[in-house]
Order: structure tokens, then sequence, then C-alpha cells
């Protein structure tokens, strides 16, 4: 069963504009959520994070925004640019000891000049 | 910065073959992790580590084992390596505390068994 998803496999937009990744939780446990941009042949790297007593976390560009009731997070990019083409994992956990991160799918995000 | 490092970038086995792959980090950090990651199915947890000697099955942990000897080191075995083992092999790690759940990956290791 997977807990964490990213239905859409990929999604394409121009420079400039604003890219909109989608992600759906199901467990009701999970209580922080976080953002990984992967390049191929690379590590993911932690890009931003939100826990469940905020609904919106701002890093520059980079924007999260978190729907509790929904189970639903989606992560905002304004602007777009052509080095923000990548895989964006979306991932999930519970506070407290010993939690471990429940990943989704990926989406896989290509910006055109 | 923190790093993360992984012993080979690109491995080719032959099945029922042993593998050990290796991962270091130099930033005193608690907890590491092994995923795979394979196409569609995005990063699976195989095993994971809080401290040393210690271990824990992840999601997946089937075919596989660890070995956490040192705080800075944590490797991961196949005894017996399978083609479904084929696969992108990712480590990670992350400090004990308010950060615990921002991992940092290293750069992976591309295995494939024939």
């Amino acid at each position: 069963d997977q807990q964490v998803k990213q239905n859409s496999p990929s999604l394409s937009v121009q420079e400039g504009r604003i890219s909109i990744l989608n992600c759906d939780y199901t467990n009701s446990m999970f209580d922080y959520f976080l953002w990984y941009k992967k390049y191929p042949a690379e590590g993911p790297t932690f890009l931003i994070s939100i826990s469940s007593i905020k609904d919106k976390n701002e890093d520059g560009r980079f924007t999260v925004f978190l729907n509790k009731s929904a189970k639903h997070l989606s992560l905002h990019i304004v602007p777009s640019q052509p080095g923000d083409s990548a895989v964006y994992f979306c991932a999930a956990t519970s506070t407290g000891a010993n939690s471990k991160l429940t990943f989704g799918k990926g989406i896989t995000l290509s910006v055109r000049p | 910065d923190v790093k993360v490092t992984q012993s080979s970038r690109y491995l080719v086995k032959r099945t029922g073959e042993k593998v050990f792959l290796e991962c270091v980090q130099d930033m005193d950090h608690e907890n590491m992790f092994w995923y795979r990651q394979d196409p569609g199915l995005g990063l699976r947890l195989i095993y994971f580590s809080y401290d040393v000697k210690m271990k824990e099955k992840g999601d997946i942990p089937e075919g596989y084992s660890v070995s956490r000897e040192k705080k800075e080191r944590f490797s991961l075995i196949l005894e017996s390596t399978s083609t479904n083992q084929t696969s992108m092999y990712l480590c990670a790690s992350s400090p004990w505390g308010l950060v615990l759940y921002e991992q940092y990956f290293g750069p992976g290791t591309r295995l494939t068994v024939t």
C-alpha cells in the first residue's frame, strides 16, 4: 500500500512560469513532510520541508503548501528555471523515535527554455 | 558541507556473487540509511541504523544485510546477488534531533547483476 503518492510521473513547464508538483498521503500519522530534488547520476538533495503545524513554508523560489484535511501537499516553483529540471520526490514521516522517511515515486520536471 | 561517499559509482556482478557496498559520512551523524531507487518505484528503504552496531529493517530487507561497526561507516551486503537486485543504491545520513528527517545522500552506486 503506497502511503505517499505522486500520481503525475512528469510535468513540463515553460521557463519563467510556475511549476506545481503535487503529492498525496494516506497515513494520518504523518506530520512532517519534505521535498527532495534529484539530478541524474547524483543523490537526492533536500529542498524544503513543512511541519503539520504549518500550512505554508517558503524558501526563495520554492514554497510548499500543506492541506491536512485533504492529506495533500504541493511544491510551487516560481519562476521556473531550466536548472530546476530534475526528479522531485515527496517524503513524509511521523515524528518520534526511530522514524523513517516514506518516499513517493517521484515527478520528473522539465523546464523548457 | 556534509559529505556522504559511496565506495563505487558503478558495479557489474554475476548472479550469485557477493557484493559489499560501503558508505562513509564525515559529519558525525548518528543515523544512516540504505535505499534503492528503481524507475516508477521511487526510493525504497532497505535498512537503517541509529547507532553503532544497531540496525533495523526497512521496507524491503529481503536479500540484504548491513553492518555498522563504526559511526561513520554503514555497509550494505548482498550475500548472493540476483538479477532483480539490479538497481541504483543510495546511502544517506542524518543527525539526531530536530533535523532528523533531513537526510543527506551519497551519489549512488549503479549495480548491474547479469
